[in-house]
């Protein structure tokens, strides 16, 4: 079964140091990868995805994920945090469904704490 | 507004009533969806519509019943509330298919049912 797991469930870091957000995946074929923010209070919006490619992809805000077919992984990362970048982030693999129409699986998030 | 909303913002309800979710898109995008969030579940599918008239099961359906007469409305009806439906609930719109276009949020809905 398709299933994506996010293995830590709060990270803490100081300002300006850099962040990696862990995500696995469990998929048989090609997956298409997502990585969304929630804010506090606040839907949810596309940070980045991956379809093919190039295996680094950029997206907004200054992060970027790097999807590593040997590990099944699609980790985020960010060189330096701001305070602003404090929210829950979830990663989420396009998965084919019996009927042949894609959902999205996502993984259960991981809050980032920032500290000053 | 042009975006996705949803209302009302919070609702609190008894075991046993019926209770409606609104939400209303304005880009005309073809699919809607309604997930639920709850700690350490991440989101779920509960339905998802491809087109008006046309809606689908996600991943945990039941106790809830959903519509799409129009395009850009999609509200959910929990039939007779249960606590396990406390929950907060989030609607979103997508062009065409998930896998080619973002998925847009509204709010959310936190429900609270005593």
């Amino acid at each position: 079964a398709q299933s994506v797991t996010q293995p830590d469930i709060h990270i803490t870091v100081s300002e300006g140091a850099s962040l990696e957000l862990r995500c696995n995946y469990s998929y048989g074929a090609t997956p298409y990868l997502f990585w969304y923010v929630q804010s506090p209070g606040q839907g949810l919006q596309l940070l980045l995805k991956y379809f093919s490619g190039d295996t680094l992809v950029q997206g907004i805000k200054g992060f970027e994920a790097e999807f590593k077919r040997s590990q099944s992984s699609f980790n985020l990362r960010k060189p330096s945090v701001h305070w602003s970048d404090a929210a829950e982030y979830f990663c989420a693999v396009g998965a084919l469904t019996e009927d042949s129409n894609y959902q999205l699986i996502w993984g259960a998030g991981t809050k980032l704490i920032i500290k000053p | 507004d042009a975006g996705i909303t949803q209302s009302p913002r919070y609702k609190i309800t008894e075991t046993g009533r019926q209770v409606t979710l609104m939400c209303h898109q304005t880009w005309s995008h073809s699919y809607m969806f309604w997930y639920r969030q709850d700690l350490g579940h991440g989101l779920r599918l509960i339905y998802y519509s491809a087109a008006a008239d046309i809606t689908d099961k996600g991943e945990v359906p039941d106790g809830y019943v959903v519509s799409r007469s129009k395009t850009e409305n999609f509200p959910l009806t929990l039939e007779s509330a249960t606590r396990s439906q406390t929950s907060v609930y989030f609607c979103a719109s997508s062009e065409t298919s998930v896998v080619e276009n973002e998925q847009y949020f509204g709010p959310g809905t936190r429900l609270t049912v005593t």
